[in-house]
């Protein structure tokens, strides 16, 4: 299966701690984007890359959540200084990057600070 | 910024009924796609919409996109119980970011024997 893949499945830190996720999108896809989830909502945009170049940030993401994707293939998400309220399941979608394309999401992380 | 309402939040129904979904955008969308997860899973794709009026069918499911495009419906024909899951639309503003997909609050479908 090459679909999306994000590791780790589950991730529980304590408030104040670093955080690290990653996200392998399929292969030929040049689009890639995170959304964060809480329960009984929908996904909420975060950022998204076409290739490595970073173009959108979402203005509800804070100065403590930064991503990269350096060589345009793999991604990772960092949340620094984590806080409760950070908790959330955090998903992965790649596309090819044609206009209008659909996602393809990943399983997702699911984040839980104590 | 844009929002995407859907109503109703939750529906619970019985094996046979109906099921409709609706979705309203508070601005004009270039299209609006459709997405299905189901319980502990991940948003999976099912259709996407493009033209004002139109109506897509796949097997049980037909799916519309408002003459204005600013909403969609969902419906469901004759539910089974592996059409529980949340539904989700999700749309590209006409004025935002193209590859900005802003999802919208999601119908939870319960359905029984």
């Amino acid at each position: 299966d090459t679909g999306v893949s994000q590791d780790p499945r589950h991730k529980i830190t304590k408030r104040g701690q670093n955080v690290t996720f990653r996200c392998d999108p399929i292969s030929e896809h040049n689009r890639l984007y995170w959304y964060r989830q809480t329960l009984g909502q929908g996904p909420e945009f975060l950022t998204y890359f076409q290739n490595e170049a970073q173009l959108e940030k979402s203005r509800l993401l804070s100065d403590r959540f930064s991503a990269e994707r350096p060589k345009g293939s793999f991604s990772t998400l960092e949340i620094q200084r984590t806080e409760q309220g950070d908790s959330a399941m955090y998903l992965c979608a790649s596309s090819t990057g044609l206009t209008n394309e659909k996602l393809f999401f990943g399983s997702g992380t699911q984040l839980s600070v104590l | 910024g844009q929002q995407v309402m859907q109503i109703p939040q939750y529906q619970h129904v019985q094996e046979g009924e109906d099921f409709t979904t609706y979705c309203n955008s508070s601005t004009t969308l270039s299209n609006i796609q459709w997405y299905k997860q189901r319980p502990g899973g991940h948003p999976v794709f099912l259709i996407q919409l493009v033209k004002s009026g139109e109506v897509k069918k796949q097997k049980r499911l037909t799916f519309q996109f408002g003459e204005a495009k600013k909403n969609s419906s969902l419906h469901i024909t004759a539910t089974q119980t592996t059409d529980v899951g949340t539904y989700f639309c999700a749309g590209v503003s006409d004025t935002g970011t193209a590859s900005k997909l802003t999802f919208g609050t999601g119908t939870r479908l319960q359905v029984t024997l």
